[in-house]
């Protein structure tokens, strides 16, 4: 079966530190993989997704970078972080051509 | 403008007790719209899909039900368990085929059961 990782569950980070959040997905290939932030009270925000290695889109401007270096792997970063990029970020993933279908347990960030 | 959007906000129910959450959209054009379970610190997972031709889908005590022409959509939750603690949330896609589908997220509705 397919089952999809995240980690860290929290983090607590000084603004302006770096960051790097990463998701692997089990058990299933050529997934598409997708990264969400949740802010309090607000529904869930689509900031990346990719549909292959190295393929990246990005849906809003912001402080955040994201990468596949391998089919499975999907990983968040920022080179310098912001009061306001603190959040509970989402990876999730699904089969090509379909929405997303399964999230992780999420990243809860809080900046400093 | 394309929006999801849920009521109510918030609901506390007594334990073994019935409840309908209501989502509407303006979203277009529609593909389907599928409901999650959040709970408290963990990832959406997925209740029900259902497509423009769907009315109602059940999942356990979960039952989704879809009307296209007024674009509104309800969960009803039968016999509620603490464990049904946790915010439902509603989105709708306009996804036709394409690679990546459209999604909308409404903002969900916090449950509360209470023994």
């Amino acid at each position: 079966s397919q089952t999809i990782h995240q980690w860290p569950a929290t983090l607590v980070q000084p603004v302006g530190s770096p960051l790097s959040l990463e998701c692997t997905v089990e058990g299933t290939s050529n997934p598409n993989l997708y990264w969400y932030r949740q802010a309090a009270g607000r529904g869930l925000q689509l900031l990346f997704y990719s549909v292959g290695i190295g393929q990246i889109s990005s849906e809003v401007p912001q402080n955040l970078s994201a990468s596949r270096p391998q089919d499975r792997q999907f990983i968040l970063s920022s080179k310098k972080l912001l009061l306001s990029d603190s959040g509970f970020y989402l990876c999730a993933w699904s089969v090509r051509g379909t929405q997303p279908q399964h999230f992780g347990d999420g990243t809860r960030l809080s900046i400093l | 403008k394309n929006q999801v959007e849920q009521s109510p906000q918030s609901l506390i129910i007594l334990e073994g007790k019935n409840c309908t959450l209501q989502c509407n959209y303006t979203v277009s054009p529609f593909s389907n719209l599928r409901w999650y379970k959040q709970d408290t610190g963990r990832g959406p997972v997925s209740l029900t899909i259902m497509t423009f031709s769907e009315n109602t889908k059940s999942n356990g005590r979960y039952t989704a039900t879809l009307d296209a022409d007024t674009k509104q959509s309800s969960l009803h939750i039968t016999a509620s368990q603490l464990s049904d603690s946790a915010s439902y949330i509603c989105v709708v896609s306009t996804d036709r085929g394409s690679t990546l589908g459209r999604l909308y997220f409404g903002r969900g509705t916090q449950l509360t059961v209470w023994p």
